[in-house]
């Protein structure tokens, strides 16, 4: 079975809307993190957010926010205001358990974000 | 800033060929990744090492052997390679403490002909 499970190979949205990206995640360990990538066509991954299996809020950075839903084993990427500049592929990823030879993550097969004008 | 860098962005080799492709980071992680990337399959982890000299299997490890002298450094060893290996390699660093976060080096794109 696959752990991380991203369903929309493509996605379209227009410039200044929001766009949701899916994201579920299977995993029996308690302790588990997941985090959202961003590839541009350059090919260099940039970090973009981290939701802890503990953490209480859905974290957020900038435009970027994680729609964290533990019970659906859900961790959504909502980007909003979408730019040119989101053109990208968007990849999932999951850390199960905490340290000591955990560190290892699994990733989605990735969803190609086209934002158009 | 973290930087991870990679030797070669581009190669072209033959097939049965041995390949070397080289990862270098300088901000002391103790953590080191080889993944690589195909269209529709995502990032599949080959090897990871957590110290030096230590090495561990990742999900397709075949065909492919490590090596980590020094913290800095670790190398993806392709002994012979064949055309099936002709991908775009990722090599990423980390700490140990949470988040655990991955830092990516640009790439190297391999074609075995």
């Amino acid at each position: 079975a696959q752990k991380i499970t991203q369903t929309q190979p493509g996605m379209f949205v227009q410039e200044k809307e929001a766009v949701t990206l899916d994201c579920t995640y299977d995993t029996s360990d308690p302790s588990y993190g997941l985090f959202w990538y961003k590839q541009p066509s350059s090919g260099e991954m940039i970090f973009l957010i981290y939701q802890g299996s503990y953490d209480q809020q859905n974290a957020t950075e900038g435009r970027y926010s994680l729609n964290f839903q533990k019970a659906r084993k859900s961790a959504n990427l909502v980007i909003s205001a979408s730019q040119l500049g989101d053109s990208a592929m968007y990849f999932c990823a999951m850390r199960e358990g905490l340290q000591g030879g955990s560190e290892k993550l699994v990733f989605g097969k990735g969803t190609k974000l086209t934002v158009n004008p | 800033d973290v930087k991870v860098t990679q030797s070669s962005r581009y190669l072209v080799k033959r097939t049965g060929e041995k390949v070397f492709l080289e990862c270098v980071q300088d901000m002391d992680h103790e953590n080191m990744f080889w993944y690589r990337q195909d269209p529709g399959l995502g990032l599949r982890l080959i090897y990871f090492s957590y110290d030096v000299k230590m090495k561990e299997k990742g999900d397709i490890p075949e065909g492919y052997s490590v090596s980590r002298e020094k913290k800095e450094r670790f190398s993806l060893i392709l002994e012979s390679a064949s055309t099936n290996q002709t991908s775009m390699y990722l090599c990423a660093s980390s700490e140990t403490t949470l988040p655990v976060e991955l830092f990516f080096g640009e790439g190297s794109r391999l074609t075995v002909l």
